[in-house]
């Protein structure tokens, strides 16, 4: 088993571009979640999916948007780049939302906006 | 809303010795989960352990311990005889028990000295 994957691995984008993070899951998860972390702050969740089907934002949505396109995977789009999205971004997942459930986390992808 | 406090930025401990990292919430609800994480260097997000808060006897996984006092709202995590492999970034992290949101700490930054 994979866990969870994230692609890419690195990015860089000049301000207004735009680009699509993927991430899969292999363990069957209902839930799953897209995490931003930034220097001095721990991670702060951007959007989540708790099913198939269903998405809703977290603590700090505004700039991005997200597709939950099957049970596996999770998409995390930013449709113009800012240099305030720097970041190193985390897909996460869990079998339920009911919150008894360890979160499993991929590699994370290194982005910069420059 | 919840707060998760982590006051100490870095910490250093001697190998073998005993290093205790710090970690205050703040929230309304009477049920929840609080958990440790470790990032090493390698980027990747890692459950070290878990503790539900209506569970009083204090969660321990190996070298790893908590101290949960939940008047006090404080969920402290011990490590007994640090190796160097335990060199890494450790957060601690709150979630509901209702949903699967995690709400973060800012980290510590916890070296193993040789």
């Amino acid at each position: 088993n994979a866990g969870v994957t994230q692609t890419p691995k690195f990015q860089v984008l000049k301000t207004g571009q735009s680009m699509t993070l993927q991430c899969a899951q292999d363990m069957n998860h209902n839930s799953m979640y897209w995490y931003r972390q930034d220097p001095g702050m721990g991670l702060r969740l951007i959007y989540y999916s708790a099913s198939e089907g269903t998405t809703d934002k977290g603590e700090v949505p505004n700039g991005y948007n997200v597709s939950r396109l099957n049970k596996r995977e999770f998409s995390l789009r930013l449709e113009s780049a800012a240099p305030s999205q720097t970041s190193v971004y985390f897909c996460a997942s869990s079998l339920t939302w009911t919150g008894n459930d360890e979160q499993f986390f991929g590699p994370g992808t290194r982005l910069t906006v420059l | 809303a919840q707060t998760v406090t982590q006051s100490q930025p870095e910490m250093s401990v001697q190998e073998a010795e005993t290093v205790t990292l710090s970690c205050t919430y703040d929230t309304s609800e009477n049920n929840y989960y609080l958990f440790w994480y470790k990032q090493p260097p390698s980027r990747q997000m890692i459950l070290v352990i878990r503790q539900e808060a209506y569970k009083q006897q204090n969660a321990t996984e190996n070298r790893f311990s908590v101290n949960f006092q939940k008047a006090a709202k404080s969920f402290s995590l011990k490590i007994s005889d640090s190796q160097l492999g335990d060199t890494a970034m450790y957060f601690c992290a709150f979630m509901k028990r209702t949903n699967s949101k995690l709400t973060f700490g800012k980290g510590i930054t916890l070296s193993v000295r040789p």
